[in-house]
């Protein structure tokens, strides 16, 4: 069965450093996203990508995180620099195009980030 | 501004009873509404779901119940099993017209054996 997938799974950085996070999301889907849960809520969208353009960014803090898919297929997270509340599981997600809700995004296992 | 809210932190329910999880939902625009599971460690995965149109719908032993008119909806686990013990998510849709989900935050539902 088709899988999104993420690294690192964990990931522990000392504040102010770069950290960086990859998804490969399933072949075939044009939309992907990134979500952050963090310990205790639900997972809230940060940026989602129709093929290679940004089609939400709402709630993604510009000062210190970016995200692209250059070439409308695996996509890149960073986070520069870090900070303490920052630490949380960074969820990927993929769905077809054309996609109606819900029942066809799949989430990948998710990375652990837990700063220092 | 919580749009998505799970009152219920946890749930503790005995095996082979029924196990009631609800949300309740603020934005009248919602109109597509799900249940995700998720173990620790894990991404959440897709139970089941319900379009507004609707107001029940069945998966073997998983019905979610939505009432539009009070904005809430609840999933029914019956016979409830071990393995359901997990955190359950519910989520909405349909306000932005590009399919985003907003998440409650969750219900950590526990099996008794």
């Amino acid at each position: 069965e088709a899988e999104v997938a993420q690294s690192p799974r964990y990931k522990i950085t000392e504040k102010s450093q770069a950290v960086a996070f990859w998804c490969d999301p399933i072949s075939g889907h044009a939309t992907l996203y990134w979500y952050r849960q963090i310990l205790g809520q639900g997972p809230e969208l940060l940026v989602q990508f129709q093929d290679e353009s940004v089609v939400d960014d709402s709630q993604l803090p510009k000062d210190r995180f970016s995200a692209e898919r250059l070439k409308g297929v695996d996509s890149t997270l960073k986070i520069q620099p870090a900070e303490l509340g920052d630490s949380a599981m960074y969820l990927c997600a993929s769905s077809p195009a054309g996609t109606i809700s819900g029942n066809t995004i799949y989430f990948g296992e998710g990375s652990w980030l837990t700063v220092v | 501004d919580q749009q998505v809210k799970q009152n219920s932190p946890s749930l503790s329910v005995q095996e082979g009873r029924i196990s009631i999880l609800n949300c309740d939902y603020t934005n009248s625009m919602f109109d597509y509404f799900l249940w995700y599971k998720k173990y620790p460690a894990e991404g959440p995965t897709f139970l089941i779901s319900i379009s507004s149109i609707k107001d029940k719908n069945e998966d073997g032993r998983f019905t979610v119940f939505l009432n539009k008119s009070a904005k809430h909806l609840s999933l029914h686990i019956v016979p409830s099993q071990p393995g359901d013990s997990a955190v359950y998510f519910c989520a909405a849709s349909g306000d932005s017209g590009n399919e985003k989900l907003t998440f409650g935050t969750g219900t950590r539902l526990t099996i008794i054996p």
